[in-house]
């Protein structure tokens, strides 16, 4: 069946540092792409999303590119904030009825 | 505010207590959906209704039942709650099904069964 798999965390980064979460999926069809976060003690946000292959989903300075090839669709970040450290979940939707497989989830913490 | 609400947020009950927590959502959205989170497993989807009166299973909805009456709410029901259903369980809605609409989360209810 379909799966998203994340890396796993947590990650811990500095202010201003370079983020990657990597996310690879398994999928039958073409599948759309999201990346969702989650802020410590709320339910889950849309952080952006991609409905096809070579789509680049964009938000808050976050970057995602469907890539097809080789099955990803990893999360940047150029310079990251204390504000950015949440839990942060890779999911897809290939049956195109809203039903979203999750990944793990990522947990971020970024210190000053 | 267009939201997704949930309660309770937090219950401790005891095996075989039957509960209800409530979700509504204020946005008229055709499409709501359960999920429960646990630590290294993501969220799963428990049940989800396209519409009123419309509901299935998800892909663990063993010890769950769901109703939809009316558009605006989708109540999750436990009849007979067992330990291995504590969990942080969340309800989504989104305008319609498809993967272009974008799903709305509720804040959590987190059930804690003893």
């Amino acid at each position: 069946g379909d799966s998203v798999t994340q890396m796993e965390g947590p990650v811990t980064l500095s202010e201003e540092a370079f983020l990657t979460i990597n996310c690879t999926y398994t999928a039958t069809g073409y599948p759309s792409l999201f990346w969702y976060v989650q802020y410590p003690g709320e339910g889950l946000q849309l952080l952006l999303k991609a409905t096809k292959a070579d789509d680049k989903g964009s938000n808050k300075g976050f970057e995602a590119t469907y890539r097809k090839e080789t099955t990803s669709f990893h999360l940047e970040k150029g310079s990251v904030q204390v504000s950015d450290s949440a839990v942060y979940f890779c999911a897809l939707d290939s049956g195109g009825y809203n039903k979203l497989i999750f990944g793990a989830g990522t947990r971020l913490a970024v210190h000053p | 505010e267009a939201q997704v609400t949930q309660n309770p947020r937090y219950l401790i009950t005891v095996t075989g207590k039957k509960l209800t927590v409530t979700c509504s959502q204020n946005m008229n959205h055709e499409y709501m959906s359960w999920y429960r989170q646990d630590p290294g497993l993501g969220l799963r989807q428990i049940y989800y209704s396209m519409n009123v009166e419309v509901t299935d299973k998800g892909d663990v909805p063993e010890g769950y039942k769901v109703s939809r009456k009316e558009k605006r709410n989708f109540p999750l029901i436990l009849e007979s709650p067992s330990p291995n259903q504590t969990s942080l369980y969340f309800c989504a809605s989104s305008l319609s099904p498809g993967s272009h609409n974008e799903q709305f989360f509720g804040p959590g209810t987190r059930l804690t069964v003893l």
